[in-house]
């Protein structure tokens, strides 16, 4: 299995306060995702990381930020934590960009209260 | 937007059944790759379809990728209990070059 690894895997946080996941990966792969799972919505791409200090936005970017000082890291950060940012959280990584087996991290489940 | 369309979203079967599970798109996709993700698990990777029309046997599920690139479809003979999970289809050749992701089909086989 890829070495990828998510941490915290649970939290329950505050409106307003902010937040930062940390995906940590051993496999030297070039590409990194931040998703969320929603019931009804499937996988939807927040930010993606193509090399240290590469980053774009997904499809559902806003209320998110991510930075990659490392390969081997990739954070995302809630800037102030909302309700609607409640979910599922997965990071994965690639050795290529699409078209190549994404290997995920265990998730995470954040609650916003 | 590149959107991949799965149907049925819900499927619930007794063991033994078959079954089909659809993944359409109006877009071309250089890949399309099936995941499966039991309950409170992250995806894994089942297979990556690569070549138009191609056809892909894993054991008692098989995999076809449309001749237009555009759509595929997995089949599941037998249904057994352990097939129980969410099944996600992933296009590659995202605006963002990233993969696209249905939003699945949940399966439930019952004993």
């Amino acid at each position: 299995d890829a070495g990828i690894t998510q941490s915290p895997r649970h939290k329950v946080t505050e409106t307003g306060t902010p937040v930062t996941l940390r995906c940590h990966q051993t496999e030297n792969h070039r590409y990194m995702y931040w998703y969320r799972q929603d019931p009804g919505h499937g996988l939807r791409l927040i930010h993606y990381s193509y090399g240290v200090k590469d980053t774009d936005k997904g499809e559902v970017s806003d209320g998110y930020s991510v930075s990659r000082s490392k390969t081997e890291d990739f954070l995302l950060t809630l800037e102030s934590a909302t309700s609607s940012q409640t979910s599922v959280y997965f990071c994965a990584t690639e050795t290529n960009q699409g078209g190549t087996e994404a290997f995920f991290g265990q998730g995470t489940r954040l609650t916003v209260v | 937007t590149q959107l991949l369309e799965q149907s049925p979203q819900f499927l619930s079967i007794q063991e033994g059944e078959n079954l089909t599970v659809y993944c359409n798109s109006s877009s071309v996709f250089s890949s399309l790759q099936w995941y499966r993700q039991e309950p409170g698990e992250s995806p894994v990777l089942l297979v990556t379809v690569v070549t138009g029309g191609e056809v892909k046997k894993l054991k008692r599920l098989t995999f076809q990728f449309g001749d237009a690139r555009k759509d595929s479809s997995l089949h599941i003979t037998a249904a057994q209990p352990g097939d129980t999970g969410l099944y996600l289809c992933a296009g590659a050749g995202g605006s963002q070059g990233n993969l696209i992701f249905g939003k699945g089909t949940k399966l439930s086989v019952k004993p």
